[in-house]
């Protein structure tokens, strides 16, 4: 079946602008979960939802990222103002349950210049 | 530091040998999970060890988990140049001070090169 999806797979923008990434997970997965990985480093945990709600926001960098799903299935990552420190691949992933197997979209690689 | 890192950070073999990938972690966990990430992809989940067991085998792959040691290895049997990526272990823990969230943490990987 099909897997997680992310859109856009690419985006390029001017620092300052407001950008949003979506994630459309895997039917039927109740947590879906948001990751950032830089060049060369590790991945980063962002947030995570179980249903539509986050439980805990407190791996978003600052406040200029806010995430939200709504009907328990697409999510959206907006970052305002942008710097260029948000540039990275940033990946989504969701599982049939929190304790389950997460399973990771292609990511969307935004480059902030 | 991190949870979650891998060594060696670079590993270079040739095809047929086998590769063997260590992680060390911190705190106690719910589950241990290896990916696979080749260049200029996504995160492929590659096998989830519990933190009751101790080994696990999926094909060409075997992990071991030391819960006592806090860490595991990911070994690739028979390697193919196919195999060249990087591999990222990540700890799923529950993180108490944020309420029981859940967190998924990874390790900075180790890219592996398999020689033809």
């Amino acid at each position: 079946g099909a897997g997680v999806s992310q859109s856009p797979s690419n985006k390029v923008t001017e620092k300052g602008k407001d950008v949003e990434l979506r994630c459309d997970p895997i039917s039927g997965h109740t947590a879906l979960y948001w990751y950032r990985q830089s060049l060369g480093q590790g991945l980063e945990f962002l947030i995570y939802f179980q249903g539509n709600s986050a439980p805990d926001k407190s791996g978003l960098p600052s406040d200029r990222f806010s995430a939200e799903r709504t009907g328990g299935s697409v999510s959206t990552l907006t970052i305002q103002r942008t710097q260029q420190e948000d540039s990275a691949v940033y990946l989504c992933a969701s599982s049939f349950r929190v304790i389950e197997t997460q399973y990771f979209g292609p990511g969307t690689r935004l480059l902030v210049l | 530091s991190q949870q979650g890192e891998e060594d060696p950070q670079a590993l270079s073999i040739q095809e047929g040998e086998n590769a063997t990938m260590n992680c060390s972690y911190k705190t106690s966990i719910n589950n241990l999970q290896w990916y696979r990430q080749n260049s200029g992809r996504g995160l492929v989940h590659l096998i989830l060890i519990r933190s009751n067991e101790r080994e696990k085998h999926s094909g060409r792959l075997r992990v071991t988990l030391d819960t006592s040691k806090k860490s595991s290895s990911l070994l690739i049997t028979a390697s193919r140049a196919a195999d060249t990526a990087s591999y990222f272990c990540a700890t799923d823990a529950t993180i108490i001070s944020s309420g029981s969230a859940r967190q998924l943490t990874f390790g900075s990987g180790t890219q592996l090169t398999v020689l033809p």
